[in-house]
């Protein structure tokens, strides 16, 4: 149980296009939800906290209006990347709090490697 | 913001050999949490331990947590070449949601 899954897998992109990343949460209902964002041979880094049917709370240095994160159902979490450049090129991971019970441990999605050309 | 910090930064052994990483970290925690990073993929949660236990093990993986100084160990005994990976520890706390703070990573690999 408590499955993440995350698509795409990987995208390539034009520089200033956006680019919709999804997470659902397949067998367990995740009120939270968070999206890291990883660079080659780095942590990862906490972008910000998404709870269903709230905005977004951001890190700091993070930029919202770039980083657009929806969170409509208490399955589906969306990371949109808003015209995207070079520098954007990451790879993505959202992650969802366990079920009830487990809510300690977080739950991940297989990432999304993101190329902006 | 980064809270751990993992030591050391690349590690390279022999299958049979056991693995120690440490990891340290600067603010009051709920709990540490290790995970394992296959190359270019999502993560996979390995094992966690609350501020009030000092010891867990989790078949051949073995944690501890020092919370005086800060600190946590994982071990990995009797390792194989499956093994290798990238190995990050990761530390939560309650009033940020459980948002887990990771480390900057352990390489590890194993070589048969």
């Amino acid at each position: 149980g408590a499955v993440v899954s995350q698509h795409p897998s990987w995208v390539i992109c034009k520089s200033g296009t956006s680019v919709k990343i999804e997470c659902r949460s397949l067998d367990f209902q995740a009120t939270t939800m968070f999206w890291y964002r990883q660079f080659p041979k780095q942590s990862l880094m906490l972008m910000a906290t998404s709870n269903e049917g709230s905005k977004a709370t951001y890190e700091q240095g993070v930029e919202k209006d770039k980083f657009l994160i929806n969170h409509a159902s208490l399955t589906l979490s969306t990371l949109t990347v808003t015209s995207a450049h070079p520098e954007d090129s990451s790879f993505y991971i959202c992650s969802a709090r366990g079920p009830t019970g487990r809510g300690e441990k977080l739950f991940f999605g297989s990432g999304t490697q993101l190329s902006v050309l | 913001s980064q809270q751990g910090e993992e030591d050391p930064q690349a590690l390279s052994i022999q299958e049979g050999e056991n693995a120690t990483m440490n990891c340290s970290y600067k603010t009051s925690i709920n709990n540490l949490q290790w995970y394992r990073q296959n190359s270019g993929r999502g993560l996979v949660h390995l094992i966690l331990i609350r501020s009030n236990e000092r010891e867990k093990h989790s078949g051949r993986l073995r944690v501890t947590l020092d919370t005086s100084k800060k600190s946590s160990s994982l071990l990995i005994t009797a390792s194989r070449a499956a093994d290798t990976a990238s190995y990050f520890c990761a530390t939560s706390k309650l009033d940020s949601g459980y948002a887990l703070n990771f480390g900057k990573g352990t390489s590890l690999l194993v070589t048969p």
